[in-house]
């Protein structure tokens, strides 16, 4: 299993949008209806964001928003808040019982 | 409330072994699969391990297979990973999380793994 391949960095002013994107294969984002996405703020437990691509989970912002297309999944947090400042990592199902995590990316609030 | 803690970590000489331990309340442990993820330091998050509600199917990241087991005791409310040929290379804080269908809707903090001579 590789990693997915996540941008190492992504940066945008408050109020601002930021993208990021999760590339994968057939196997894993592009086979499964199965990508997550995560925050981890450092020293404290990782946070779920989206799940089923583009489900969120009660209590999460609306400004979150997932979507997919094909091999490359991607997060968008709208209306950037200082608090969004975290690393942010994609996970897809990979069959078999297996999973793998993107390679992460850190948001900036500039 | 929904909590997950680990426990357990620590140093450990190249070679050696150590169980991890995460305990579970405020939910039924028993009805959720679990994970093991684990964070080296200054990397990104790492799937590690996964196990079923009854402990019968188990899944292993290639890096860890034949040398980890994960297991868990339901009537105690408790998640296990037993590392064994430990190698600088795991070093990581590990977490343990509960596995909602497909994805980890709930982590704990972590346990620090150190794995140095």
């Amino acid at each position: 299993q590789s990693a997915l391949t996540q941008p190492p960095s992504a940066s945008g002013s408050p109020g601002q949008s930021v993208t990021i994107s999760c590339t994968g294969t057939s196997s894993d984002v592009g086979g499964y209806n199965y990508v997550s996405w995560y925050q981890h703020h450092p020293g404290k437990a990782p946070k779920l964001m989206i799940y089923e691509v583009s489900k969120r989970p009660s209590g999460v912002p609306d400004r979150f928003s997932g979507s997919k297309s094909g091999n490359t999944a991607s997060l968008t947090v709208s209306g950037l808040q200082a608090e969004d400042e975290a690393d942010y990592y994609c996970s897809s199902y990979a069959g078999s019982y297996l999973y793998v995590f993107g390679t992460g990316t850190m948001v900036t609030v500039l | 409330e929904v909590q997950l803690v680990e426990s357990g970590g620590g140093l450990v000489q190249p070679g050696g072994s150590l169980r991890l331990s995460c305990a579970a309340s405020g939910f039924t442990f028993s009805g959720h699969w679990m994970h093991w993820v684990r964070q080296a330091p200054g990397k990104g998050l790492v799937w590690v391990s996964h196990i079923n509600t009854g402990g019968s199917i188990t899944s292993y990241a290639g890096s860890v297979k034949g040398r980890f087991t994960i297991s868990r005791d339901n009537a105690e409310n408790t998640l296990f990973l037993q590392m064994n040929s430990l190698r600088a290379d795991d070093t990581a804080v590990y977490y343990c999380a509960r596995s909602s269908f497909y994805q980890m809707d709930v982590w704990g903090q972590g346990t620090t793994v150190t794995v140095s001579s």
